[in-house]
């Protein structure tokens, strides 16, 4: 069936470095897609969004990254910090505003 | 910006019993309001989208009978878990809508049901 999948369950990076975290869609009709980050026991967080008309949206120190023909979707966070470390997920905006989410990435930071 | 809660954010009952939890938007008005439901290392699956003044839809496999939706403001949604059973532990989130796209998500609530 369709889904929204990410190709890394876990990510370690060092602190200052930057981070990069994908996600594959299946679903060519989708319009509208979010990032957010999940802290241990809280819910989701907003972090961005982009819409299918554009490839590229910059937020502070965050950018999404959306390249339709593979149906590719990254975030890419700029020095990286220990407060990142988080459960990352991208989630595809579908009929009605429902929200599928893919099954999340894990990033450490080390210091 | 804007601020949804649960209530409560933990809750541990007993088998059998059942569970009301509580999504409210704080500073603005939400006609449609999702229920979601997150396993241990796993991703949010939705439950049920809740409509202010009419039932809710709920997704392919939930149990409309066990999980008891009612939005009956433009603030307040509540989940009922019915005839709770161990399986039925979970992390559950709501959201609210505001506008057309974006979802606000609340803090989640820890059921354990022993």
């Amino acid at each position: 069936g369709e889904s929204v999948g990410l190709h890394l369950p876990t990510l370690s990076v060092q602190e200052g470095d930057n981070s990069i975290i994908n996600c594959a869609y299946s679903n060519s009709a989708s319009d509208y897609f979010i990032w957010y980050k999940q802290e241990s026991g809280k819910g989701p967080q907003f972090i961005i969004d982009i819409r299918s008309n554009m490839d590229k949206r910059q937020g502070q120190r965050v950018t999404v990254l959306l390249n339709k023909t593979v149906k590719h979707l990254s975030l890419q966070i700029a020095a990286t910090q220990p407060g990142d470390s988080a459960v990352y997920f991208c989630a595809e905006n579908r009929y009605g505003n429902k929200l599928v989410f893919g099954a999340g990435t894990i990033l450490r930071v080390k210091s | 910006g804007a601020v949804v809660s649960q209530h409560p954010s933990w809750v541990i009952c007993k088998s059998g019993t059942s569970v009301k939890i509580e999504c409210r938007s704080l500073d603005f008005q939400a006609t449609t309001m999702f229920w979601y439901r997150q396993f241990p290392k796993q991703s949010l699956m939705l439950m049920a989208t809740s409509n202010e003044g009419s039932k809710a839809t709920y997704e392919q496999g939930v149990e409309k009978d066990k999980f008891l939706i009612n939005h009956a403001s433009l603030t307040l949604s509540t989940l009922t878990v019915t005839s709770a059973h161990p399986e039925d532990s979970s992390f559950y989130i709501c959201s609210a809508e505001e506008g057309t796209d974006t979802q606000y998500f609340g803090p989640g609530t820890r059921l354990t049901v022993l």
